[in-house]
């Protein structure tokens, strides 16, 4: 099975909290969040390998992640804001760094902060 | 610092060759990757190349990479109307996060 993402759709208000699930390809322990929206593409949120955050982007301190044992990642956002409406995609690697850096890519959760 | 620009919209006829291009600002980046999204889904990858090679070539796809102008493209034989998806380029660098263009638009008619 590929990456799977949970929920795939969700619709908040400004201010609520948010978590987003994932899981990974059964092997890879690297796991990628990227947000996507119309005006920005695709910006990197941080990266998680063996539960450890090993790179993270230029986001505010709102966005935070986290890895479990069993390589699954979650993300949450606090004090949501209307802006943080995305498409949040998830991305798993066999290996830190993504070795050649291929991902391998959820279909997403769309966010919609009302 | 790091971008990664490709023009948004490119419009073919079924049959004919795609080409899409990008440049890059990151001299030291290792691989450069053209990732494929369809519509509702996620990206998913079509192909990469290392930084010291000039070419790849795979089924219809074709890469060039120009090192010395950092310009990247992607070329499509016999473009079908199943080709209709947005193509992002990527760079990696020295970090381990990919840098994504904004995406191209390709747009297939019959």
């Amino acid at each position: 099975t590929g990456v799977t993402q949970s929920p795939t759709h969700l619709i908040k208000t400004r201010g609520q909290q948010v978590t987003l699930s994932c899981s990974p390809i059964s092997g890879h322990r690297s796991v990628s969040w990227y947000q996507q929206t119309p005006g920005q593409g695709l910006q990197f949120l941080f990266e998680y390998f063996s539960e450890t955050q090993r790179n993270k982007g230029n986001f505010p301190g709102r966005f935070s992640g986290r890895q479990f044992s069993n390589s699954r990642s979650e993300m949450n956002v606090s004090t949501l804001e209307l802006g943080d409406s995305a498409l949040y995609l998830c991305a798993s690697s066999p290996f830190a760094g993504g070795n050649t850096g291929e991902l391998f890519f959820g279909e997403g959760s769309r966010l919609t902060v009302l | 610092g790091e971008d990664v620009e490709q023009s948004l919209f490119l419009s073919v006829r079924e049959g004919d060759s795609s080409v899409i291009n990008c440049t890059y600002t990151d001299s030291s980046s290792t691989y450069l990757y053209w990732y494929k999204q369809e519509p509702g889904a996620g990206l998913q990858l079509l192909t990469y190349i290392f930084s010291n090679m000039d070419m790849k070539q795979d089924q219809r796809l074709t890469v060039l990479l120009n090192k010395k102008d950092k310009h990247l493209s992607l070329r499509i034989a016999d473009t079908q109307t199943g080709d209709s998806a947005i193509y992002f380029c990527a760079e990696k660098g020295a970090g381990t996060a990919l840098i994504f263009g904004k995406g191209t638009t390709l747009s297939v008619s019959s």
